[in-house]
């Protein structure tokens, strides 16, 4: 089973930035924390991972709480292209397994 | 870099017919490997996942099998398909802190 829990889906009006929630109350001291998006049709993309600080690439943010229970997705400036379903994961071992995602509607 | 191969793109079997799907992995070197497979509208769902050659770790109990015959080659395969195996088949490889995922199969049996 999945550790992290995700909302079923979210609104963002265009421009705006996106924050994306992510439970994941069992997490273990030396499990990171990964998200990925898939775009319909497509594989899941890599979007960015983090164990403790706080981390920030070309495509987002990722925001981890000081206990590490749970974390937050942000995607500073949505854009239509970022419509898609979110993943976060807590990589146990060898095994990554996906949780339900969030569907993600950017709005224009 | 690394690139991850998979064939064919889209695929029609019939039911009762014989599945084979390969995944190459490049530029890179005992990577872990996956199969996922995702039917419509749904989540990803963990199949196989290999550490090693030979080493393969089943997740799901079903009618499909999986080989890794070299350090970048998975190969997953069925006797006779059901319906509800069809959907979209990903093949993913990992190292420590990195997962990539292939283009995918998308296989419907009829």
């Amino acid at each position: 089973d999945a550790k992290t829990t995700q909302p079923t889906s979210m609104d963002c009006a265009e421009g705006r930035a996106a924050n994306l929630p992510c439970n994941h109350s069992t997490i273990s001291g030396n499990e990171y924390v990964y998200w990925y998006r898939q775009i319909h049709s497509q594989g899941p993309q890599y979007i960015i991972h983090g164990l403790k600080n706080n981390e920030t690439n070309e495509m987002a943010s990722l925001i981890i709480t000081e206990d590490r229970k749970s974390s937050t997705l942000i995607l500073p400036h949505a854009t239509l292209r970022d419509t898609a379903v979110y993943y976060c994961i807590v990589r146990v071992g060898d095994k990554i397994i996906f949780g339900k995602g969030t569907r993600l509607h950017i709005l224009p | 870099s690394q690139t991850i191969h998979q064939w064919p793109a889209t695929l029609v079997q019939p039911v009762g017919s014989p599945l084979s799907l390969e995944c190459t992995v490049e530029g890179t070197s005992n990577p872990n490997l996956y199969w996922y497979r995702q039917a419509a509208g749904r989540g990803l769902q963990l199949l196989f996942y290999s550490v090693g050659i030979g080493q393969i770790s089943s997740e799901v109990p079903q009618n499909l099998s999986a080989s890794r015959p070299q350090d970048r080659q998975f190969i997953l395969s069925s006797k006779k398909l059901l319906l509800s195996d069809s959907g979209f088949y990903l093949c993913a490889w990992s190292v420590p802190l990195e997962q990539f995922f292939g283009p995918g199969t998308r296989l419907t049996v009829l």
